[in-house]
Parts: structure tokens; sequence; C-alpha cells
């Protein structure tokens, strides 16, 4: 079966410090990936997805940027976050093409900017 | 999209009565879709699905209810229990026949049910 791991859980950074949250997929290969940011109270915002190794499309401009290093490893990183950045982030998978459209999530990151 | 900045709407229900959460979409190209259910501090669970060829599917206790003549999409949930107590966001595929477009999520509808 087919698991979606992301860590940390919870994160409290300074502003201005960088940033590195880390998304990996068990059980399947060549998905695509998701990362979303929910603020508190708030609907789901998608920031960026991938369709394979190194392909990557940003749906908000922003300070923060996305990498797939590896088939089932999604990272989303920034260079020096600023308080708006605190939110839930959310990565999720589906499977690539074919009839199956679910999205599926992962436990979330909390992080919270000083 | 524009909603995602807004606070979620909010139900209320007794327990035991049965919730209905409506969800309204844009693209009548849209061939799935979706509920999900995020309980607090959880990344969104799969509850049911429906693909646009059909009008109703029935799962637990649940029923989504699918009229794409208004475009609109429903979530009713019968016998309504404390653990149902959550956000409930329906999404779409907006694609047909594509599954690399993520999927479009709607603003969001808290369920609070009263003991």
């Amino acid at each position: 079966s087919q698991t979606i791991h992301q860590w940390p859980a919870t994160l409290v950074q300074p502003v201005g410090s960088p940033l590195s949250l880390e998304c990996t997929v068990e059980g399947t290969s060549n998905p695509n990936l998701y990362w979303y940011r929910q603020a508190a109270g708030r609907g789901l915002q998608l920031l960026f997805y991938s369709v394979g190794i190194g392909q990557i499309s940003s749906e908000v401009p922003q300070n923060l940027s996305a990498s797939r290093p590896q088939d089932r490893q999604f990272i989303l990183s920034s260079k020096k976050l600023l308080l708006s950045d605190s939110g839930f982030y959310l990565c999720a998978w589906s499977h690539i093409a074919g009839a199956a459209y679910e999205q599926y999530f992962g436990p979330g990151t909390r992080l919270t900017v000083t | 999209g524009e909603s995602v900045g807004l606070h979620l709407p909010t139900l209320s229900v007794q327990e035991g009565d049965n919730s209905i959460i409506n969800c309204a979409y844009s693209n009548s190209a849209s061939d799935y879709f979706i509920w999900y259910k995020q309980e607090s501090g959880k990344g969104p669970q799969f509850i049911i699905d429906i693909r646009s060829n059909m009008d109703k599917r029935q799962g637990q206790r649940v029923t989504v209810l699918l009229n794409k003549t208004v475009k609109h999409l429903s979530l009713q949930i019968a016998a309504t229990q404390p653990g149902d107590s959550a956000v409930y966001f329906c999404a779409e595929n907006p694609s047909r026949n594509s599954g690399n477009t993520p999927l479009v999520f709607g603003k969001g509808t808290r369920l609070s049910v009263i003991a």
C-alpha cells in the first residue's frame, strides 16, 4: 500500500531563516506530487506541483521554491522566511494520468514563523 | 484561488440529524469530483467521489449528489455524529481525460456537531 510522509511535523523558525520541508511517498512510482499551504481556518492554496523529476510548476509567486530530486521525494524550501509564511503545509500525491484523479494527503507540517 | 483567504463557513448540526454540505463549481468540463474530510491538525482524507456520468453515489452514511445543470455538488451525512465534526472540502478535476492537472478545491465548510 502507498504511504506519504512529511517532516518535521511542527517547526518554529525565526523570520529570515531558511526552510526545508520534506515529503516522501512509498509504494508507488512516478506519482504527481503537490505542495499546499493552509492558513489557520482557511482553505487549501496550491503552491507547487510536479509531474516528474525536475519538473516543477509554480502556482503562486512568492519566496518559496520546490524541488524534486528523486521520483518520490518533494522538497519545499525558502531562503528567508517571512511572517506570512506561517501555516499548515500539506504534501499530496496522485497517480499520473489514467482514470484515478484522487489526491492523497500527508499528515502536514505546521510552521510558525516568529 | 481567491477563496483560500476567506474564513470557512460553518454548519452547525444537532447530533443524530442529517447534514447537507453544498459546493458550487464553475467548470462545466470537470469530469470527476471528490469530497474530503479534514480533522483538526491533520491532512484531508478522502470520503467519496463521483464521476460526471453519475448523479448520485452512496457510501457508508454519506451520499454525494451531482447536479451538472446548475454545477452543484452536495454531501449528505446521515445521522451526524460528533466524530463528523471537521472541515469538508469539495474538489473537481477540471481537465477531461487528464490525470496530470491538480484538483481544484472549494473553500471548505466547517461542520460542527452539537451533542
